[in-house]
């Protein structure tokens, strides 16, 4: 069974622009979470998508948006880019009650 | 709210030592807790998880017993290997570990030397 896929690995951006980023669940899964990482800040939860609707959303400014497509394929995007949006953004699939399967993850770069 | 602390690194052991990485949480109602590794480059993998007061979680020779009467949840192994070498994140869930929201301690980056 092929695991959570996250595209682009890597992605380099300027101040100002938007960025898209996608994860493919593994098949089957429904839910899909989205977290960031920095150093500082740690593992932030985003948001999470349950069959195309938005069931749980973290701490973040409306720059950070999120969708979910009828495959159960996410994306987030990002507007208006900050120097401080530079991260990690980890994506995490699941069906079963309490347990979350994680991508290798796209490291964002904004100059 | 919602929180998780766990010791901050990086630690340091040889091979064959003893581990242990403390974590303690605060949350309301009954959590759902998780330890998860991050080997260099890569997402989290989940290592073990206890759902309940009193379970244990084990994999790979971890494990971590879920302590309500002192909210700790801490991570030991017998006998490291240079493989184990990774960053370790406690977490937690209130809404059973499915419905995205899980809450990270700020990891603790294991080194073991041969």
């Amino acid at each position: 069974k092929a695991g959570v896929t996250q595209t682009p690995r890597y992605l380099i951006k300027t101040r100002g622009q938007q960025v898209t980023l996608s994860c493919s669940p593994i098949s089957g899964h429904r839910s899909v979470s989205w977290y960031q990482q920095t150093p500082g800040q740690g593992l932030q939860f985003l948001f999470e998508y349950f069959s195309e609707t938005q069931r749980n959303k973290g701490n973040f400014p409306g720059r950070f948006s999120g969708r979910q497509f009828s495959n159960s394929r996410s994306e987030m995007n990002v507007s208006t880019l900050e120097l401080g949006d530079s991260a990690l953004y980890l994506c995490a699939s699941s069906a079963d009650y309490n347990e979350q399967f994680f991508g290798p993850g796209t490291r964002l770069t904004v100059l | 709210g919602n929180s998780v602390t766990q010791m901050e690194g990086p630690v340091t052991l040889s091979e064959e030592a003893f581990l242990t990485i403390n974590c303690t949480y605060t949350a309301t109602g009954y959590p759902s807790l998780f330890w998860y590794v991050q080997y260099p480059g890569e997402g989290l993998q989940l290592l073990l998880k206890a759902t309940k007061a009193d379970d244990k979680g084990s994999n790979k020779g971890f494990e971590a017993t879920y302590r309500k009467e002192t909210t700790s949840f801490h991570l030991e192994k017998g006998s490291v290997q240079v493989s184990d070498s990774a960053v370790y994140f406690c977490a937690l869930s209130s809404y059973g570990g499915s419905q995205g929201n899980l809450i990270f301690g700020k990891g603790t980056k294991l080194s073991v030397k041969p």
